[in-house]
């Protein structure tokens, strides 16, 4: 079964600062994978997905993340956080057969210190 | 953009009643909706798969004759939980796949649904 796991139940990194969070993904087949963000009380909302078309993948609010295939890993990075990147944000993996549901990580908490 | 709107957005009961929660695609068919489940600051869980006119599928550990999924159409999914406890107490969370891009691998998530059980 294809799964993804997040290092770090919580990250803080002051605004302007580097983000980046870890996720590693653990599937046989070349995945699909994805990254959400949740702010408290709400869905979540796509920040990017990897497909195979690149493996560096920009997303919405400055945020890209690296599929490295040698490292099973696909983290998550922004240049410079601000204020407003503060939230939950979740890693995921697709299949490619059957349902294709999404599978989700453990979930980083992102703070942003002033 | 593709739109899916659940409601309600917060829900309370009494324990032993049923509370049904929507989850219709606004501006898309969805062939397939997901519900998740997701406990405070903890990960969204899969709880079950619906095709449009056919039976939802479960995930282990899911009771299906507490959680009733009914997709009775291509744009309406809707999750009943029966006769509520306070462990049912967590926020739900649809998602669904545009008909036209079934080959697509992208979902849109609804709002998702806070319910609490006195």
């Amino acid at each position: 079964a294809q799964s993804v796991t997040q290092l770090g139940s919580h990250v803080s990194v002051s605004e302007g600062a580097l983000v980046l969070l870890r996720c590693n993904y653990s599937s046989s087949v070349p995945p699909y994978l994805f990254w959400y963000v949740q702010y408290p009380n709400q869905g979540l909302q796509l920040l990017l997905k990897y497909t195979s078309a690149a493996t560096l993948v920009k997303g919405i609010n400055g945020f890209e993340a690296e599929f490295k295939k040698s490292e099973t890993s696909f983290h998550l990075t922004k240049p410079s956080a601000h204020m407003s990147d503060a939230a939950e944000y979740f890693c995921a993996v697709m299949g490619d057969t059957g349902r294709r549901a999404l599978t989700f990580g453990s979930g980083t908490r992102l703070q942003v210190q002033p | 953009g593709a739109v899916v709107s659940q409601h309600p957005s917060w829900v309370i009961c009494k324990s032993g009643t049923s509370v049904k929660i929507e989850c219709r695609s606004l501006d898309f068919q969805a062939t397939t909706m997901f519900w998740y489940r997701q406990f405070p600051k903890q990960s969204l869980m899969l709880m079950a798969t619906s095709n449009e006119g056919s039976k939802a599928t479960y995930e282990q550990g899911v009771e299906k004759d507490k959680f009733l999924i009914n997709h009775a159409s291509l744009t309406l999914s809707t999750l009943t939980v029966t006769s509520a406890h306070p462990e049912d107490s967590s926020f739900y969370i649809c998602s669904a796949r545009d008909r036209k891009s079934s080959g697509a691998n992208v979902l849109t998530f609804g709002a998702g649904s806070r319910l609490t059980v006195l």
